[in-house]
This record gives C-alpha cells, sequence and structure tokens, in this order.
C-alpha cells in the first residue's frame, strides 16, 4: 500500500494568514492526488483533483500543487469558515487517505 | 442537483449482517462507478472499494474482501454495501462517493453502524 503521510497534525494560524499543508507519498503517485475539507459531523468536501484542479464551487483562495511524491494545499487568506481537517487522497495504486490535518484558528 | 442519499444509523449484534445504501439522484446512475469509504477515529478514512454501475463489476481492498459486498439496483438508481459476521472493528460511519471529472466528488452524507451486543 501507498503511505500517505500530511504534515502537520495540527496547525494553528490567525485570519488572513497564508496557510500550507503538506502531504508526502511513500512513492510516486503521479500527481493522482485530491484534497479534502472535513467540518466536525459532515462528510468530506472535495476541495482540489488531481493535485491542482479547483473542484466547482470552492473559493479561489484554495490551490493545490506537487509532483511525484510531495504534494501542497495552500489557503492563501485563511478565513473563519476554513476552520476543518484536510485530507490528502491518492488514487494513483490502491486508494489510500492521509491522517489529516487539523486547522485551527490561533 | 447531484445528491447521494444514505440509509439510517444502524445498530447491530456482533456476528450479524448490515445492508447499507446510497441512493444517486441528479445524473445518469450508471454514468459513474459508486465507491465505499470507511471513517473511524482510530483508523481515519479507509477506502474499502468500488461497483460499476453499469456491468456491477466490482474492485475491493484486500482488507475488505470478504467482509464488504458491493451490489448495485439499477432500476431505483441505488447503491448498496452489506457488511458480514459483524465485530466492534466494524463500527464506523461509511461514505459512498461517485463524481465527475473525478470519481471521488460527490459524498454521500454518511451512514453510523454501531456494532454491540
Amino acid at each position: 500500500d501507498i503511505q500517505m503521510t500530511q504534515s502537520p497534525s495540527l496547525l494553528s494560524a490567525s485570519v488572513g494568514d497564508r496557510v500550507t499543508l503538506n502531504c508526502k507519498a511513500s512513492q510516486n503517485i503521479n500527481k493522482n492526488l485530491n484534497w479534502y475539507q472535513q467540518k466536525l459531523g459532515e462528510a468530506p468536501k472535495l476541495l482540489i483533483y488531481y493535485t491542482n484542479n479547483l473542484q466547482t464551487g470552492i473559493p479561489s483562495r484554495f490551490s493545490g500543487s506537487g509532483s511525484g511524491t510531495d504534494y501542497t494545499l495552500t489557503i492563501s487568506s485563511l478565513q473563519p469558515e476554513d476552520v476543518a481537517t484536510y485530507f490528502c487522497f491518492q488514487y494513483n495504486s490502491g486508494p489510500t487517505f492521509g491522517a489529516g490535518t487539523k486547522l485551527e484558528l490561533k | 442537483q447531484v445528491q447521494l442519499q444514505q440509509s439510517g444509523a444502524e445498530l447491530a449484534k456482533p456476528g450479524s449482517s448490515v445492508k447499507i445504501s446510497c441512493k444517486a439522484s441528479g445524473y445518469t446512475f450508471t454514468s459513474y462507478y459508486i465507491s465505499w469509504i470507511k471513517q473511524t477515529t482510530g483508523q481515519g478514512l479507509e477506502y474499502i472499494g468500488y461497483i460499476n454501475t453499469g456491468s456491477g463489476g466490482t474492485n475491493y481492498n484486500e482488507k475488505f474482501k470478504g467482509k464488504a459486498t458491493l451490489t448495485v439496483d439499477k432500476s431505483s438508481s441505488t447503491a448498496f454495501m452489506q457488511l458480514s459476521s459483524l465485530t466492534p472493528d466494524d463500527s464506523a460511519v461509511y461514505y459512498c462517493a461517485s463524481g465527475y471529472p473525478n470519481p471521488w466528488a460527490w459524498w454521500g452524507q454518511g451512514t453510523l453502524v454501531t456494532v454491540s451486543s
């Protein structure tokens, strides 16, 4: 199985901050990676697909980048409604999820 | 609009089975695969497998072979997942997912399964 390691596991930031979340795969996943946002009690919501494609209806402050084994989700200006847990998900081979980054307001 | 509506919470006894449903609306059901995902506090999110809603063909994560059985009823645009020989480790929230252009774009609201005697 491909292991997905997310860092940090907990991130505290202020409104307006630029925030970067990381996801590292145990082998090359060929950009076959999605990012999800999950708020308490809700289903995960797709933010970014295939590394850098913004899902319809998602604010443009969210962006994704990466290649090979290293991927990043960036929030350009953190908003209060962005408080959530963020998961990466690789579907290159035997789909697997990262353990998540919990984002909170400082 | 696209919606995946899952069945309600289940309380089941160890050794029994449950069957969860996922009813699709707002798109042509047979156009996109449906996947199933398990979420627990301890293990996080785990991919169970997917079903080709047109042919009924399935693909399972090795870990869930023998545990989960995926089926569809095209006449009602509904996908099902049966979980058998339940143990407390099967207690989780289970999600169905589908979508375009990415196959995991749309998610159901989740179904809580609790296994307890």
